[in-house]
């Protein structure tokens, strides 16, 4: 098993350009979630799924969208790159809960805008 | 929403000392507290996690507590290694799967 897989692994845009962040995981989990990780803040949720065909915003949602495209991809897009947008983006998935559970993360996407 | 705090965000012990790191929140309704480990350039994966309805759980030289009381719980590393040096990550489910924070990361260094 691949377990969480994430393209590309590095990324370098110019502001105002747009990009599509991939995920895919092969554990049959329900739960899927986009995080951005920045010095010093921690793991941030950007978006989450709880199942296919759905999705919900997390704590910074602002300049991106989703799509969970079936029960094992969910994608992250940048409409419109800013330099505030520069981070490292991780996806994880989990079994579904209503009392949480372990996350299993991806490599990682190191985004950098110019 | 959920608000995480953790202490300290550096710590630097002596190979064989333990290690500490703290962490509190907010909403006494949270019900999964897990601990991530992420080593330099890596994933952070789970090490360590306690329920709600747990005081404490151990595994080999890892341990969490957890205060539901007093709304903190802690990860306890003892006789640390050199191989323990990483980033430590709190995190906190509220209401299940869809209210996850996590805390900022305590860098713990251990010095052989």
């Amino acid at each position: 098993n691949a377990g969480v897989t994430q393209t590309p692994k590095f990324q370098v845009l110019k502001t105002g350009q747009s990009m599509t962040l991939q995920c895919a995981q092969d554990m049959n989990h329900n739960s899927m979630y986009w995080y951005r990780q920045d010095p010093g803040m921690g793991l941030r949720l950007i978006y989450y799924s709880a199942s296919e065909g759905t999705t919900d915003k997390g704590e910074v949602p602002n300049g991106y969208n989703v799509s969970r495209l079936n029960k094992r991809e969910f994608s992250l897009r940048l409409e419109s790159a800013a330099p505030s947008q520069t981070s490292v983006y991780f996806c994880a998935s989990s079994m579904t809960s209503q009392h949480g559970n372990e996350q299993f993360f991806g490599p990682g996407t190191r985004l950098t805008v110019l | 929403g959920e608000n995480v705090e953790q202490h300290p965000s550096t710590l630097s012990v002596q190979e064989g000392d333990s290690a500490v790191i703290k962490c509190t929140y907010s909403d006494s309704a949270s019900n999964y507290f897990p601990w991530y480990k992420q080593e330099l350039g890596k994933r952070p994966q789970l090490i360590i996690d306690i329920r709600s309805n747990v005081g404490e759980k151990k595994d080999q030289r890892i341990a969490v507590t957890l205060n539901k009381t007093a709304k903190h719980f802690s990860l306890h590393i003892t006789e640390t290694q050199p191989e323990d040096s990483a980033v430590y990550f709190c995190a906190v489910h509220s209401g299940g799967y869809q209210k996850v924070t996590f805390g900022t990361g305590t860098k713990l260094q251990v010095i052989p």
